[in-house]
């Protein structure tokens, strides 16, 4: 049972390039959701998804897409990087209920030169 | 809206007890707490909703003053496993098909020495 499993766990990126990174949970959770955590700052809500085939905006969307075509899998795509989004990536799935606990991946340290 | 945290920061000695506290500005439905070390996810610690009771274990409880839109952290007789960054996360809301979006506050960093 490996529980939250997030690809890769670090990568640089240039300015302008793109890339995916990959949540996959075994746990049959309906809830997953992207943060991402800069210091100082806590963990900020990207997007989330309720359930496969949907997704929806956090609080801070703009430069990142998702996908969730399986229930077990939660993409995250920057389509042109930025060095604002220098940044460590959380992704997190729970159960659908009221009282739900988030398991949290290792994360993903990003870097954009 | 965030959450905000205080204090920002805290040093205690083994044995000492701290509260971390977290208001809002909008009234809220829902209270999370998480704590992280150095280096490693969020571990969750407690979920608390509104009309709820006081949750926790022995050392470790937290209140939600709906009223007030604050809840409260309590660390009783502090370990050196107590140290770490506390979250606590916000919802205003929550159904379960649409979801909710849980907003955490920028976190209180817990030093806990020998």
């Amino acid at each position: 049972n490996a529980g939250v499993t997030q690809t890769p766990k670090f990568r640089v990126l240039k300015t302008g390039q793109s890339m995916t990174l990959l949540c996959a949970q075994d746990m049959n959770h309906e809830y997953m959701y992207w943060y991402r955590q800069d210091p100082g700052m806590g963990l900020r809500l990207i997007h989330y998804s309720v359930g496969e085939g949907t997704t929806a905006k956090g609080e801070v969307p703009d430069g990142y897409n998702v996908s969730r075509l399986k229930k077990q899998n939660f993409l995250l795509g920057l389509e042109s990087a930025a060095p604002s989004q220098t940044s460590v990536y959380f992704c997190a799935s729970s159960y659908r209920a009221v009282y739900r606990k988030l398991f949290f991946g290792s994360g993903t340290q990003l870097s954009v030169l | 809206q965030q959450p905000v945290q205080s204090p920002q920061a805290v040093i205690l000695r083994e044995g000492e007890d701290a509260v971390i506290n977290c208001s809002s500005s909008k009234a809220l439905y829902s209270v999370h707490w998480y704590r992280q070390k150095h280096g490693e996810a969020p571990v969750f610690l407690m979920i608390l909703l509104k009309g709820g009771e006081q949750k926790g274990h022995e050392k470790i409880s937290a209140s939600f003053n709906e009223k007030k839109q604050q809840s409260s952290l309590y660390l009783t007789a502090s370990q050196l496993s107590y140290s770490g960054t506390y979250f606590c996360g916000t919802e205003i809301s929550w159904e379960e098909t649409s979801g909710s979006r849980l907003t955490f506050g920028e976190g209180t960093q817990l030093t806990v020495n020998p």
